[in-house]
């Protein structure tokens, strides 16, 4: 298996674009979630689905960010319009079952101008 | 507020020596676990364990759990260079399926 798939691995852009990130999961993991890594605030969830229904969209900073999960193959992350403060390291993780460990994609690293 | 903290927030140990790393958390848990990350890379999963057991080991690692302390700690022995990364522990929250994250333990292995 290849692991969990993020894409771009890194985004540069200005302020005030539409950014688009996109994951894709481990075939039969059931649970994904988006976390943001910044060295100030270090690693925060942002937003985690089960069988691609969104759970928990606490972690989202603002109306700005918006996520999808349209299959169970695959999720985007979409912040409109991008800050420079949105800039950080964007992570997906899936995992199979209740409680196990998450397996974490390469990241996507966003730098916005 | 971070459910996890890690303490210290950064270690620096010579190639061999044994390498201790704590993080405490608030509220209870189902499980507590442990990650890697290499610089520049995403999160590796090291090792899980559950709130009714005390101590689990995995080649040159070893946790312990303290649940009435609310602590636990990952013990690294004969520490090598490729250990060099920061290490996170994160706890269920709530009993829910997402994990908590602490802001993790920076380790350098010098040669």
């Amino acid at each position: 298996d290849a692991g969990v798939i993020q894409s771009p691995r890194h985004e540069v852009t200005e302020m005030g674009q539409e950014v688009t990130l996109r994951c894709k999961p481990i075939s039969g993991h059931n649970s994904l979630f988006w976390y943001r890594q910044t060295m100030m605030r270090g690693l925060e969830l942002l937003i985690y689905f089960n069988n691609n229904v969104p759970i928990d969209d606490s972690g989202m900073p603002e109306d700005r960010f918006s996520a999808k999960m349209p299959n169970a193959s695959f999720s985007t992350l979409k912040i409109q319009p991008s800050e420079p403060r949105d800039s950080a390291v964007y992570f997906c993780a899936s995992f199979f079952g209740d409680f196990s460990e998450q397996f974490f994609g390469p990241g996507t690293r966003l730098t916005v101008l | 507020s971070q459910q996890g903290e890690e303490d210290p927030q950064a270690l620096s140990i010579q190639e061999g020596e044994n390498a201790t790393m704590n993080c405490s958390y608030k509220t209870s848990i189902n499980n507590l676990q442990w990650y890697r990350q290499n610089s520049g890379r995403g999160l590796v999963h090291l090792i899980l364990i559950r709130s009714n057991e005390r101590e689990k080991h995995s080649g040159r690692l070893r946790v312990t759990l303290d649940t009435s302390k609310k602590s636990s700690s990952l013990l690294i022995t004969a520490s090598r260079a490729a250990d060099t990364a920061s290490y996170f522990c994160a706890t269920d929250f709530q009993g829910a399926q997402k994990l908590v994250f602490g802001q993790g333990t920076r380790l350098t292995i010098n040669p």
